[in-house]
């Protein structure tokens, strides 16, 4: 079965600080990985995806298959960073395709 | 360009009656997905339709159920309901073959 973790449900920095929201998955297959936010009174909305290789509002991801994980980085914070973030995983092509499976969330907040 | 909609915004019901949510897609997008998010437990796979058909279900049980019409327009059913379906359901759409997904705002269903 596949699984995402982001073990911090609260993150505090300030601003102009690294910050980097973790994200471990479970999955035999191809997976897929994403990062969405959702901002205060927003929509869920796409950040970035692994296979992109892009940067989105400064933030970078890389997929390390070795470790299982998908970190979201940033080198210096904003206050408009202040968001919820979800690490989400798909299936690239199986029984579960066309699903997202969602870790719980990391409440990212960025003091001023 | 328009994004997912959802309809209605919050919905109130009682225990053991029925609650149909409706979800249009962005234009030229072909799959609709369900999510629920409930208090507690996150972002959760709920179904997946593609040209109309069914294509993935995730745990839940038979009650909740859907269909997608041929404007890809898509409605979600849940029979009997109970108190732990109050949640926030969250509708997306994209392309089949693609993992993006693109979400709604979402319906607030209310079980009393």
């Amino acid at each position: 079965a596949q699984r995402v973790t982001q073990p911090e449900k609260l993150l505090s920095v300030f601003k102009g600080a690294p910050v980097e929201l973790k994200c471990n998955y479970s999955y035999s297959g191809s997976p897929e990985l994403f990062w969405y936010v959702q901002y205060s009174r927003q929509r869920l909305q796409l950040l970035l995806r692994h296979i992109s290789r892009e940067s989105i509002k400064g933030f970078t991801a890389d997929l390390n298959k070795g470790e299982t994980s998908f970190h979201l980085k940033k080198p210096f914070a904003q206050e408009e960073d202040s968001a919820m973030y979800y690490c989400a995983l798909s299936d690239a092509g199986g029984t579960s395709y066309g699903k997202l499976t969602f870790g719980q969330g990391t409440i990212l907040t960025v003091h001023p | 360009e328009a994004g997912v909609t959802q309809s209605p915004t919050h919905l109130i019901k009682t225990r053991g009656q029925q609650a149909t949510l409706r979800c249009s897609p962005i234009s030229g997008h072909t799959s609709v997905y369900w999510y629920q998010q409930a208090l507690g437990l996150g972002l959760q796979f709920l179904l997946w339709y593609d040209e109309g058909e069914e294509r993935n279900r995730g745990n839940f049980p038979p009650r909740f159920s859907g269909r997608q019409f041929p404007n890809y327009s898509s409605e979600l059913n849940v029979n009997a309901l109970e108190l732990e379906d109050s949640a926030l359901y969250l509708c997306a759409s994209g392309l089949a073959g693609f993992n993006e997904q693109f979400f709604g705002p979402g319906t607030r269903l209310t079980v009393l």
